[in-house]
């Protein structure tokens, strides 16, 4: 099956400083969802993104499908954006199998 | 409703009771999805359903675990004869439809907070 990496594992920042977070995936995409899982455990919605490039505020994502990776960047860091960001892809050869990576453990200190 | 809800967010049980965790999925979404948390990894694929046909189960780690959506909305995951092994978050998820049937972005998956299940 889809094989998805995401790295670095972990990344302690300082409050205010940038940072950029990747994905790799072994295999072509329906689907590539970002998602902030929060101390209490919440899954939360940060992109849908199968290709192509968009912007939220300060967080970014872009999607380079023919390379099989992206990269999401979180500017000017803040305490509340600390958490665990995952990666998930849904391949076009194993639909309704949504596969998550291992996930970046972020800490922002103040 | 305005976002996947789940019950109980925690529940405690002794090994060999039986647990039911129910889900309810965004109204209107055709698919839902089951995952598994372990602590410190992400979440794993149990089981997708897309109105009430079950059309995968292979993420169901034994004969144990059931799941049923009878009526293509609630949904219930029942874990019969618990073991220790089996204490995780487990993680509902709906999308409006499965595949790009849809339309782009009619596959986006969004998540219910989790049921906690301990099993003592």
């Amino acid at each position: 099956g889809i094989q998805v990496e995401q790295s670095p594992p972990d990344l302690i920042l300082q409050e205010g400083a940038n940072s950029t977070l990747r994905c790799n995936f072994s295999d072509s995409v329906n689907n590539l969802q970002w998602f902030h899982q929060n101390p209490w455990g919440q899954l939360i919605n940060l992109f849908y993104i199968p290709s192509g490039t968009k912007q939220n505020g300060r967080l970014s994502a872009t999607t380079v499908a023919t390379e099989r990776y992206s990269l999401l960047y979180i500017s000017s860091s803040q305490t509340t954006d600390s958490g665990v960001y995952f990666c998930a892809v849904e391949g076009y050869s194993s639909a309704s199998k949504i596969i998550f990576g291992s996930g970046t453990r972020l800490s922002i200190r103040p | 409703g305005a976002g996947v809800s789940q019950s109980p967010r925690y529940k405690v049980a002794k090994r060999g009771q039986d647990v039911a965790l129910r889900c309810d999925p965004i109204s209107g979404h055709v698919s839902l999805f089951w995952y598994q948390q372990a602590l410190g990894q992400g979440p794993e694929f149990l089981t997708y359903f897309q109105n009430e046909a079950q059309l995968d189960k292979s993420g169901l780690p034994s004969d144990r675990f059931f799941a049923e959506r009878p009526e293509g909305s609630v949904s219930t995951l029942k874990i019969q004869r618990t073991q220790q092994e089996d204490s995780a978050v487990y993680l509902c998820a709906s999308s409006l439809v499965m595949g790009l049937a849809g339309g782009l972005g009619a596959n986006e998956q969004f998540f219910g907070p989790g049921t906690r299940l301990t099993v003592l």
